[in-house]
């Protein structure tokens, strides 16, 4: 089964605007969120990451949004620039596990 | 400090032939994990260690074998290829649970 879902698997966003990907999971004792981008030929690198203790962490133009009670987590890209264009995912990890299971991925590409 | 290094970077098999996949890290982290990435599959953990001989299973283990004998090497086997195992595989390493993962460039295997 799928442990995180994340949607949408595509976005077009015009540059300057905020892109928005959205991802949920199933294991509450998940509690660790990280976001990874990678760019094509290249190995995902960590983007930003929370952990449900707060709602909310922000890093420059992007901003990680934790919903605890509904088990979702979103990333918003503010004034979305050509050079974000690249593969956005998802992961989480917690509880009795040690693995860090990602989501599917969304691939963002930022109109100029 | 190079991080992350994998070999090879491409390779292409005959169906029912074996090969390792190498990874080795510079950076003394204790986990180390195998994904491979597929279209719309996003990155499926395949097997990960959390020490020198400790190995456990992913999401999609079968038709792949790992060992650890060593903190800086992490080698991906697989017995007897087959074609859906063509894919970009990477290798990633991490402190420990929680933490920010470091991804290797990947090597995109072809079964054929």
């Amino acid at each position: 089964q799928q442990q995180v879902k994340q949607s949408p698997q595509s976005l077009i966003v015009q540059k300057g605007g905020i892109s928005i990907i959205n991802c949920a999971y199933e294991n509450t004792a998940f509690d660790y969120f990280p976001w990874y981008q990678q760019f094509p030929g290249k190995g995902p690198a960590l983007l930003i990451a929370i952990r449900p203790d707060v709602s909310e962490k922000k890093e420059g133009r992007f901003t990680i949004s934790f919903n605890k009670s509904a088990k979702q987590f979103s990333l918003h890209i503010m004034d979305s620039q050509p050079g974000d264009s690249a593969t956005y995912f998802c992961a989480a990890n917690g509880g009795a596990t040690n693995k860090l299971i990602f989501g599917t991925g969304t691939l963002l590409a930022v109109q100029p | 400090n190079a991080g992350v290094t994998q070999t090879p970077k491409f390779q292409v098999l005959k169906t029912g032939q074996s090969m390792t996949l190498q990874c080795a890290q510079d950076m003394n982290h204790e986990y180390m994990s195998w994904y491979r990435q597929d279209p719309g599959m996003g990155l499926r953990l395949i097997h990960y260690s959390v020490g020198a001989g400790i190995t456990d299973q992913g999401e999609v283990p079968n038709g792949y074998n790992v060992s650890r004998s060593t903190t800086e090497d992490f080698p991906l086997r697989l017995l007897s290829a087959a074609p859906s195992q063509t894919s970009v595989y990477f290798c990633a390493i991490s402190r420990g649970r929680g933490t920010e993962a470091f991804f290797g460039q990947g090597t995109r295997l072809t079964v054929v």
